[in-house]
């Protein structure tokens, strides 16, 4: 079973263009991300949701939009899509702040490869 | 500004031998480490982790070693296997901001039959 699970896997989409990728997490956690890694391979959080609330959210252009509809779901919508958006984006789960959590605090999805064009 | 690093971008080793990975990192208020390994076109999978009150954390065949007076970590994989072939991230946290891990940029390990 798989559990973080996004889609596509895969985006080609050029320049302009508006585009969503959907997250949903089948582990019972609380707490969801969206991480990118960039050309340089550096994985960088995005945003952070705790029971459908925004927690973290860093220096990010306001095209990107997450959205949380409930605690086992978190998509990113991305405005106005430019070159330097290419990249591989993540969403990952965990047990907000719980002992369990301390052992493996995120569970990571397959990743999303955006290119823009 | 990177506050974890990863200078190795690469490391080649015979399997049976061991592996060490090594991480640096600048932020003295990390109290938590962690490894993960990706394979390609998956995401990354945890490994093993620590607390920075420890200086060390076993779990079969690897050993995460902690020096908080070097700011130091390194990773260690004995023996090394062919299915260790991946790339490891050393990543940090600062509890209070839970989630919020910092990565550095990954090692490729390549373990050679």
């Amino acid at each position: 079973d798989t559990a973080v699970s996004q889609t596509p896997k895969y985006l080609v989409t050029q320049m302009g263009n508006d585009k969503s990728i959907k997250c949903e997490q089948n582990l019972g956690h609380d707490t969801m991300y969206w991480y990118k890694q960039d050309s340089k391979k550096f994985l960088k959080i995005m945003f952070s949701y705790n029971n459908k609330e925004l927690i973290i959210n860093e220096t990010v252009p306001n095209r990107f939009s997450p959205k949380s509809p409930d605690k086992a779901h978190l998509n990113l919508h991305i405005n106005s899509l430019e070159l330097g958006d290419s990249a591989v984006y993540f969403c990952a789960s965990s047990l907000e702040g719980t002992v369990s959590s301390y052992n493996s605090p995120l569970h990571f999805g397959n990743g999303t490869r955006l290119t823009v064009t | 500004d990177q506050q974890v690093k990863q200078n190795s971008p690469s490391l080649s080793v015979q399997e049976g031998r061991i592996s060490i990975l090594n991480c640096d990192y600048t932020n003295s208020m990390f109290d938590y480490f962690l490894w993960y390994k990706k394979y390609p076109a998956e995401g990354p999978t945890f490994l093993i982790s620590i607390s920075s009150i420890k200086d060390k954390n076993e779990d079969g065949r690897f050993t995460v070693f902690l020096n908080k007076s070097a700011k130091h970590l390194s990773l260690h994989i004995v023996p090394s296997q062919p299915g260790d072939s991946a790339v490891y991230f050393c990543a940090a946290i600062y509890r209070p901001g839970w989630g919020k891990l910092q990565f550095g940029a990954g090692t490729q390990v390549v373990v050679t039959p």
